[in-house]
C-alpha cells in the first residue's frame, strides 16, 4: 500500500518570502512519480510540479522547486518569492510504477499575507 | 489545454434519491477518475476507468457505481443517496502515453439533505 503524509495542515508566509511544504511517502515500487497539486479557494486543482523517481535531479518550474530525497522518502516543495496568488491548498501525491492511481496527502493550506 | 468538465458546480439532493454526476473530457484520454474530497481527509479515490467500458474500484467504492459507455464521458452514480455522501466530488482524466499527470475538473459540491 502507498501512503503520503503531509505533516503541516496550515502554513503562512509573507509576500515575497520563501516557504517550504513538507511531504513524506512510502511505497514498495522502484519506479514511481511524485506530484504537487495546487487548489486555490473555490477553483480547479492544477498540477504545480512533478518528479520522476528515477531522476536524481530535482524538478523546477519557475518559482517552484522540489527537494527530492529518495532514501528518506521525502518530497518537499519550495516556493520562492511568494505571491498572493499562491494562497491555496497544496496536495502532495504519489503514483507507483504501472499503477497510475494517485494517492494523496491530506493537504497543506498555505496563506500568503501581504 | 485539457478541458475536464463536470456537469454541475453545486447540487442538492434528498436522501434516497439516485444521483448522477457527469464528467466529460475533450482530449481523448484513456483514464478517468472520480474522487471525493473532504476536509482533513484529502482526496480519496472512489472509482477509476482504464478505458471505455472498463472500471475498477478505488479505495471507497461503497454506495457508488460508475458508467463509461463513451471514451469522453465518465459518470458517477449514487444509487441511494445518504447524508454521509455530502462532499466535494472531483473528476480527473489522464493520457496513458508518457505517464501523463491527471487533469481535474472544477468539482461538484453535492449536498444530500
Amino acid at each position: 500500500a502507498q501512503t503520503v503524509t503531509q505533516s503541516q495542515p496550515e502554513m503562512s508566509v509573507q509576500e515575497a518570502e520563501t516557504v517550504t511544504l513538507s511531504c513524506t511517502y512510502d511505497t514498495s515500487e522502484n519506479n514511481y512519480y511524485l506530484f504537487w497539486y495546487k487548489q486555490p479557494p473555490s477553483r480547479q486543482m492544477i498540477l504545480v510540479i512533478r518528479q520522476e523517481a528515477y531522476k536524481q535531479q530535482n524538478a523546477t518550474e519557475n518559482r517552484f522547486s522540489v527537494n527530492f530525497q529518495k532514501a528518506a522518502k521525502s518530497f518537499s516543495l519550495k516556493i520562492s518569492d511568494s505571491q498572493l496568488g499562491d494562497t491555496a491548498m497544496y496536495f502532495c501525491a504519489l503514483s507507483g510504477g504501472s499503477n497510475y492511481k494517485l494517492t494523496f496527502g491530506k493537504g497543506t493550506l498555505l496563506t500568503v499575507n501581504p | 489545454d485539457v478541458k475536464v468538465t463536470q456537469s454541475s458546480r453545486y447540487l442538492v439532493k434528498r436522501t434516497g434519491e439516485k444521483v448522477f454526476l457527469e464528467c466529460v473530457q475533450d482530449m481523448d484520454h484513456e483514464n478517468m477518475f472520480w474522487y471525493r474530497q473532504d476536509p482533513g481527509l484529502g482526496l480519496r479515490l472512489i472509482y477509476f476507468s482504464y478505458d471505455v467500458k472498463m472500471k475498477e474500484k478505488g479505495d471507497i467504492p461503497e454506495g457508488y457505481s460508475v458508467s463509461r459507455e463513451k471514451k469522453e464521458r465518465f459518470s458517477l452514480i449514487l444509487e441511494s443517496a445518504s447524508t454521509n455522501q455530502t462532499s466535494m466530488y472531483l473528476c480527473a482524466s489522464r493520457m496513458v502515453l508518457g505517464n501523463q499527470p491527471q487533469h481535474f475538473g472544477d468539482g461538484t459540491r453535492l449536498s444530500i439533505l
